[in-house]
């Protein structure tokens, strides 16, 4: 089955405590981006990856990091992860060409707590 | 500066009549556009899409319309379902080098009434 897979689904921690959030597609998808939803303020992207080793910042990148070392996976770091960063994350993918990307697939989500 | 603009964070449409969902875009770069749906502890999932060439398209109960002189899009739902209940994201993008990515509008919550 076509999908992104992202771990962990829930996730409680506590101010400065570094941390990770997987993303994982089996698709073969050049695209990857990571986005948070909070209320009234919708979908905000990230951080996004054009292929391997091609990262590049969203609207709000500040207090997170990405790598890109395989085209399947492409996971966000939390370095020391503060309470604004409370939130939804969904991880995404796409095929992309001629410069469009065409219908992104997203992950399930990840609640972050951070207390 | 929001780029893309949905004005109406919730919508009620009684079972069975049209819901119609807007979207307001300020980049005249976007020239592909899309909808998408999310239901509570989902990820949002692919709904329909539309380029810029064209100025309507269908799917089943589903069809948008773009007016692209007004920068604006409409998602119509006819007939209207209580499993269409959700929130639902206007998306746009624009063509070219280094356009890669989409940019969300901030939702719309529909409420389908049985």
């Amino acid at each position: 089955e076509a999908q992104v897979t992202q771990n962990p689904r829930y996730l409680i921690t506590v101010t400065g405590k570094k941390l990770t959030v997987t993303c994982s597609q089996n698709m073969n998808h050049e695209y990857m981006s990571w986005y948070r939803q909070d209320p009234g303020l919708g979908l905000r992207q990230i951080y996004y990856s054009m292929n391997v080793e091609v990262t590049d910042k969203g609207d709000v990148p500040e207090g997170y990091k990405v790598s890109r070392k395989e085209k399947r996976n492409f996971p966000l770091i939390l370095e020391s992860p503060s309470p604004n960063q409370t939130s939804l994350y969904f991880c995404a993918s796409s095929l992309s060409s001629g410069g469009y990307v065409y219908g992104y697939t997203f992950g399930s989500g990840t609640r972050l707590t951070v207390v | 500066d929001q780029q893309v603009k949905q004005n109406s964070p919730s919508l009620s449409v009684q079972e069975g009549r049209i819901s119609i969902l807007n979207c307001d875009y300020t980049n005249s770069m976007f020239d592909y556009f899309l909808w998408y749906k999310k239901y509570p502890a989902e990820g949002p999932t692919f709904l329909i899409s539309i380029s810029s060439i064209k100025d309507k398209n269908e799917d089943g109960r589903f069809t948008v319309f773009l007016n692209k002189s007004a920068k604006h899009l409409s998602l119509h739902i006819v007939p209207s379902q209580p499993g269409d209940s959700a929130v639902y994201f206007c998306a746009a993008s624009a063509s070219g080098a280094g356009s890669y990515q989409l940019t969300f509008g901030k939702g719309t919550k529909l409420s389908v009434i049985p």
